[in-house]
Formats: C-alpha cells, structure tokens, sequence
C-alpha cells in the first residue's frame, strides 16, 4: 500500500533554533517528493521538489534530503523565525502529475 | 500570475442541507483537484479532472457527493445531504503537465471551511 509518514506529528521550538521533519514513504513507482507548507487558513505552497537522483534541495533557510534507497525525506529549517509556524506535508508523486500520496503533516510551532 | 480561486471561504450549515462549493483553477491548467482535509490530517484527494473528464473519483463518497467541470475551466463540488463528519476545509489545486518550469505541482486554493451542525 502506498503511505506517507511524517514525524514527529507536532514540534515547538524557539524562535533561531534549528529543527528537522521527518518523512518516510512506501511508495513505487516513485517519481517524485515535494515538501510543503501550510499556513493556518490557507492552501498548503510548495517549498521543494527533489527526483530520484537528486539528494539534497535548499530553498532560502529551507533544506531538504532525500535517500532514495532507505526511502527517507527530511527537512531541515534554520535558524526559525515566527513565520515558520505551519503545518509541513511532504507529497510523494507516483508517477508525472497523476497520482500524488500526502502525508498527516507536522505542526511547527515556533514561539518567540 | 492569479492563483487558484475558492468560494466560499467558510460555510456553515445543518446536517441534512446542501452546499456548493466553487473553484476556479488558474488559466491554461488543465488538471484540477479537489481535497478534503479533516482538522490536523493531510489533504485527502476527493476526485481528479483533466480538462473535463474524471481521472480519479474512488474516495468520492458519490452517495452524497458529486463534481463537475463542464467547460474543463471552472468546478463545483456539492455535497447533498451532508453530515457532521463532512466538516473539513475544501481544497481546490490546478496544475499543468506542460508547465516544464514547475514539473506537477499543485497550486492550492485558499480553502473553503465548511461546519456542519
């Protein structure tokens, strides 16, 4: 079956502090994986996409990995900001813009 | 460019009415979607168009649920007679297989919230 799992289900940091999300994915054939964000209230926007062969992407203080192998994604924020406070999906594409599989999403909470 | 339009924004009705949601997709997309998602869990595809033909309905509760995209533009999602556990944010995306510079991502639409009592 194909899923998406994401942890830890909810995170609170403090405001300059790092943090990294988790995704693993049961999913062939695998095209693709995006991470997203998603402000309260709002449709989720794309942060990254990586391929098969791409192993890491950054975005402005936005990171993410992929091993391919393990079938594993990570996302790594930097130095947060109160603005970062979202809900983070990762999207795995099975195959070109047909089928995608959404994870639960994590709860970032970034105090001051 | 203008983004994915929803309205709605936020509906409340009884259990038992009917209700309709709207969603215009941006210009020149050809795929549309349509999302259900319960507080606290990821998005959950309802049904899938390309132009305006249905590619994926099989979690479309189709007793009480139904869509259509007529012209292959604009979409309605209507839910007669709905439910408590209808009570979810409605996400409306569009995308384009051509668009090389995107690959497939989706744009989202703001969402529609809809409370059913």
């Amino acid at each position: 079956k194909n899923q998406v799992e994401q942890s830890p289900q909810s995170l609170i940091i403090l405001e300059g502090k790092n943090c990294t999300l988790q995704c693993n994915y049961t999913v062939s054939p695998f095209s693709n994986l995006r991470w997203y964000k998603q402000d309260t209230g709002r449709g989720p926007v794309s942060l990254t996409i990586m391929t098969f062969s791409e192993n890491t992407k950054s975005n402005g203080r936005y990171t993410a990995t992929l091993d391919a192998d393990t079938k594993q994604s990570s996302l790594h924020i930097t130095a947060s900001q109160l603005s970062d406070s979202a809900s983070y999906i990762c999207v795995v594409s099975l195959d070109y813009g047909q089928n995608f599989v959404f994870g639960p999403g994590t709860r970032l909470s970034v105090l001051p | 460019e203008a983004g994915v339009a929803q309205s709605p924004r936020y509906k409340i009705i009884e259990k038992r009415q009917s209700v309709a949601f709207w969603c215009n997709p941006i210009s020149g997309h050809a795929t549309l979607y349509w999302y259900q998602q319960i507080l606290g869990q990821g998005p959950k595809l309802l049904i899938q168009f390309q132009n305006n033909g249905v590619v994926d309905d099989s979690q479309l509760p189709k007793d009480r649920f139904s869509a259509e995209r007529l012209k292959g533009v604009d979409s309605t999602l209507k839910i007669q007679p709905a439910k408590l556990e209808d009570s979810a944010v409605y996400l409306c995306a569009s995308s384009s297989p051509f668009d090389i510079s995107h690959n497939d991502e989706q744009f989202f639409g703001p969402g529609t919230r809809l409370t059913v009592l």
